[in-house]
């Protein structure tokens, strides 16, 4: 089964950009079987989907964040990846990376999360 | 943008009863592609039903997903301890569909 790991730091500066990674293991991001996305989730409070890429490099994102995100791909690494750029402390949340399948008998899956917290 | 609105916001049974929680959508959706999720305090959510009635391995059968187009509905039908918790419906997949319910907390009465 196709399983994620966020990593990145835990702690950015106001202003600053917010970068996190997502590991995916047990299966290729390549093979066209999903949309790699990005949702959050803040301290109290509900899940935000922040946006996706498919594994040819296409992308949609939350339109709230959208003038300041980017998802990457780096398929030799089986890797995706997040970048939030001029954090405030309203951007400090648990981060998960999560798999859409494009098939629809197949379930959703998330990695653990990762809390990043914006302080100075 | 597709919105979706779940009630109630809180949902106050006991333990044994049927609990029946609400996804309502601004329009249209594709049923293949809504999910539920459980989530209980400092815990990430728990995928419970996907596809709109598709329960996800490991999720006891009394939790039931239905509902097409604009309504979907969650139900337990005997509620247990550990099932008190919030509750989000999704629809995932590619865009514009994604996006999350504000949640229905699930507490005991």
């Amino acid at each position: 089964q196709v399983q994620l790991q966020e990593s990145g730091p835990g702690l950015v500066k106001p202003s600053q950009t917010l970068s996190l990674t997502c590991t995916v293991s047990g299966g290729s991001i390549s093979s066209g079987d999903y949309y790699w996305s990005w949702i959050r989730q803040p301290p109290g409070k509900g899940l935000e989907w922040i946006g996706y890429i498919y594994y040819s490099g296409s992308t949609y994102y939350n339109p709230s964040l959208k003038s300041r995100v980017t998802i990457s791909v780096d398929t030799s690494k089986n890797q995706f990846s997040l970048k939030l750029s001029s954090v405030t402390a309203a951007d400090t949340a648990v981060y998960y990376c999560a798999r859409d399948p494009t098939n629809q008998w197949e379930p959703p899956g998330w990695g653990q999360g990762t809390l990043v917290t914006v302080s100075s | 943008e597709i919105v979706l609105t779940q009630s109630p916001g809180t949902l106050s049974l006991s333990p044994g009863e049927r609990a029946t929680l609400s996804c309502r959508a601004s329009q249209s959706v594709s049923s293949s592609y809504l999910a539920w999720y459980q989530q209980k305090p400092g815990q990430a959510p728990r995928l419970l039903i996907y596809g709109a009635s598709s329960r996800a391995t490991g999720i006891p059968d009394r939790f039931s997903g239905s509902g097409s187009g604009t309504d979907f509905t969650l139900t337990i039908s005997r509620l247990e301890p550990e099932d008190f918790a919030v509750y989000y419906c999704q629809q995932y997949g590619s865009s514009p569909r994604n996006t999350f319910g504000q949640g229905t907390r699930l507490e005991i009465k």
